[in-house]
């Protein structure tokens, strides 16, 4: 009975560096979602995919990060030449099929915490 | 704009006292209110969740909160405070869309 996993836990980038960040959604959801959290601060929306569907990216900056989630395997999310201010708690939810929406309950991974150095 | 405030940053409580983390919002329609809980270094835990109906929800571990419209409040409330309650919790609107807006959120101390 495996909740949203995460890996790794906590990454380590120089500057310049990519990052990525992996989110295994709970078995039989087709649903995930991506947040960031900055120190002492609540988390914040950064995209919604379906299975090989990117729903909603309004809250992804446009430039560096991207994120997929592909038939197969676990949704990733990939920051491009990372800088000091990409440092911060990422963390991934899913929920189950049930045509996304604000009612969803949304089931949290315990996050990668990216540091750049 | 939909937006979520959580007053406090630190509430510190006795063991055993009562407790209300308060929560305000901004939406413009029937919003979908949520609390969770974040323990250090963990992901976040669903506490409780309304949608429409009773305006009292419970939920797990002993957590009740209240809607009221006219304030905009969704606080959340627990009657004996104990010490494994020690966490952050966030307040969360679901909005129209895919996003959910959470508080900046408020941390919970328990003294013995």
């Amino acid at each position: 009975n495996a909740g949203v996993m995460q890996n790794p836990r906590h990454l380590v980038r120089r500057r310049g560096q990519e990052a990525r960040l992996r989110c295994s959604p709970v078995k039989g959801h087709s649903h995930v979602y991506w947040y960031r959290q900055l120190p002492e601060e609540g988390l914040k929306f950064m995209v919604y995919l379906q299975k090989e569907n990117i729903i909603d990216e309004s809250g992804m900056p446009k430039e560096r990060f991207s994120a997929e989630f592909p038939k197969e395997g676990p949704s990733i999310l990939r920051i491009q030449q990372v800088v000091r201010g990409d440092s911060a708690a990422y963390f991934c939810a899913s929920s189950p099929a049930s045509g996304g929406g604000p009612a969803d309950t949304q089931y949290f991974g315990p996050g990668t915490r990216l540091t750049v150095l | 704009a939909q937006s979520v405030t959580q007053p406090d940053i630190h509430i510190t409580v006795s063991e055993g006292a009562s407790l209300e983390l308060r929560c305000n919002y901004s939406y413009g329609a029937t919003p979908y209110l949520f609390w969770y809980v974040q323990s250090p270094g963990q992901g976040l835990q669903l506490l409780l969740k309304y949608f429409s109906g009773d305006t009292l929800v419970q939920g797990i571990k002993g957590f009740e909160a209240e809607f009221k419209r006219s304030q905009s409040s969704f606080n959340l409330r627990k009657p004996s405070v104990h010490w494994s309650d020690a966490a952050e919790y966030f307040c969360a609107v679901g909005t129209g869309g895919f996003k959910t807006i959470f508080g900046a959120g408020t941390r919970l101390f328990v003294k013995a």
